[in-house]
């Protein structure tokens, strides 16, 4: 079966950086994204990474290890706007083809 | 590019009715995906399309069927509804490069079962 796991919430300062972790236990793993959703609207891509590493995109990065099933979103510099919810997905391909599992998502509140 | 539209955006239906749920695909996206969020969780995987055929499917009853069209806009049907189906149902498409764009999803629709 596939089993994510991330933490519940989070909470964390204007203009600090924040981590949030994910890990996975999946079988046919094809790159892992996270997402960003706001409160009634829709998750919004923030990164997919395949291969081990950092990937960095402006104020956001995110980590993955494969072999430790391990995942990171790093957040810097944060704003007030980036209170949302965070989605870990796993893109799984069973040989009929691609498909996303979620963990639970991680609730963000950025305080002043 | 208009993005993936769902509609309608609510929808309150009584335990037992059936449901038709629409979803229109961002333009040159041949794959769509369907799931079901419940407050506070995650999206769960339904079930997905390419090219008008389903492949792939998660733990969901057959009562959840859906149907790509030619033009990949997409529907999703739940018969025999039931009050554990309250929920954010969202549609997700994506194209050849989804590895450097993601999968796109639409607002949802949200489906209240009474």
């Amino acid at each position: 079966g596939q089993n994510i796991d991330q933490p519940t919430e989070m909470t964390a300062t204007e203009g600090a950086i924040v981590q949030i972790n994910c890990t996975y236990q999946t079988s046919g793993f094809n790159g892992l994204f996270w997402y960003q959703q706001h409160a009634g609207e829709a998750p919004t891509f923030l990164s997919y990474n395949v291969l081990d590493g950092l990937e960095e995109k402006g104020r956001f990065s995110s980590f993955l290890s494969r072999s430790k099933g391990y995942s990171y979103l790093l957040l810097k510099e944060l704003q007030m706007k980036d209170s949302a919810s965070y989605l870990c997905a796993v893109n799984v391909n069973n040989n009929a083809g691609n498909m996303l599992t979620f963990g639970g998502g991680t609730r963000l509140m950025v305080k002043p | 590019e208009t993005g993936v539209t769902q509609s309608p955006t609510h929808l309150i239906k009584t335990r037992g009715q059936q449901v038709t749920l629409r979803c229109s695909s961002q333009s040159g996206h041949n794959t769509v995906s369907w799931y079901q969020q419940a407050l506070g969780q995650g999206p769960q995987f339904i079930f997905q399309y390419y090219r008008e055929e389903e492949n792939g499917r998660g733990n969901f009853p057959p009562r959840f069927s859906g149907l790509q069209f030619p033009n990949y806009s997409s529907e999703l049907n739940v018969n025999a509804l039931e009050l554990d189906d309250s929920a954010l149902y969202l549609c997700a498409s994506s194209g050849e490069e989804w590895f450097n764009y993601g999968y796109t999803f639409g607002s949802g629709t949200r489906l209240t079962v009474v």
